[in-house]
């Protein structure tokens, strides 16, 4: 079984239309992130979260929104989503870094294809 | 915004051919490196880290440069299977907060038969 899913795979929605991505791993890691994903652009960080109560906006936030509802989940919500939006979304969790300054390899999910009509 | 910059390529290359990759970065903070291969329309995943000394996995070796602030990924003996596009990522510390992980827009390899 994989450690990190993402549901849906894939999503076609309209504008306006309130959407959630979900995450959940069984990495039993403290950090998870969203990023997204467009051609030419590579990845781009849209929120993190290094623990249940610790949420961080990334690079491109507006327009996003998060829920960490548990260590294991972590859901990413459109809430009035648009058609620059459209995109391929990953999920990722990594460990806590061995130091300071330093980081750990992050684990991402399948993604989600999601087109806004 | 600390960058990470790569040639997009695509680099074509036949079977068996020694392909290099080279990567920039701006933070000369950075103190965590890797590279990451993605198959088209997949997640990415982790190649192999990168230290300071470099490193070898097999047909792959990794080469940090932290004065040029520049990394490489050479792969010999190219396999068709090795046809992806691979990202260099670096942390992006300031010295006070952990910061996060900045990927490169990747380059593009394609081994043909």
């Amino acid at each position: 079984d994989a450690d990190v899913t993402q549901t849906p795979r894939n999503r076609i929605t309209k504008t306006g239309k309130r959407i959630m991505l979900e995450c959940s791993q069984t990495k039993g890691h403290d950090r998870m992130y969203w990023y997204r994903q467009d051609p030419g652009l590579g990845l781009r960080l849209i929120y993190y979260s290094f623990d249940v109560k610790d949420i961080n906006k990334g690079e491109i936030s507006d327009g996003y929104s998060v829920s960490r509802q548990a260590q294991a989940k972590f859901s990413l919500s459109l809430e009035s989503a648009i058609p620059n939006q459209t995109a391929l979304y990953f999920c990722a969790t990594s460990d806590l870094p061995r130091g300071s300054g330093f980081y750990n390899e992050q684990f991402f999910g399948p993604g989600t294809r999601l087109t806004v009509l | 915004r600390k960058e990470v910059e790569q040639d997009p390529g695509p680099f074509n290359v036949p079977e068996g051919a020694t392909v290099a990759f080279n990567c920039t970065y701006s933070n000369s903070a950075s103190q965590s490196f890797f590279w990451y291969r993605q198959d088209c329309r997949k997640e990415p995943k982790l190649l192999m880290s990168v230290y300071s000394s470099g490193n070898e996995d097999g047909r792959f070796t990794a080469q940090l440069n932290r004065a040029s602030q520049y990394i490489s990924l050479l792969i010999r003996d190219s396999k068709l299977s090795d046809s992806a596009t691979y990202l260099c990522v670096v942390n992006d510390w300031d010295g006070g907060s952990q910061g996060n992980l900045i990927f490169g827009k990747g380059t593009k390899l394609s081994v043909k038969p």
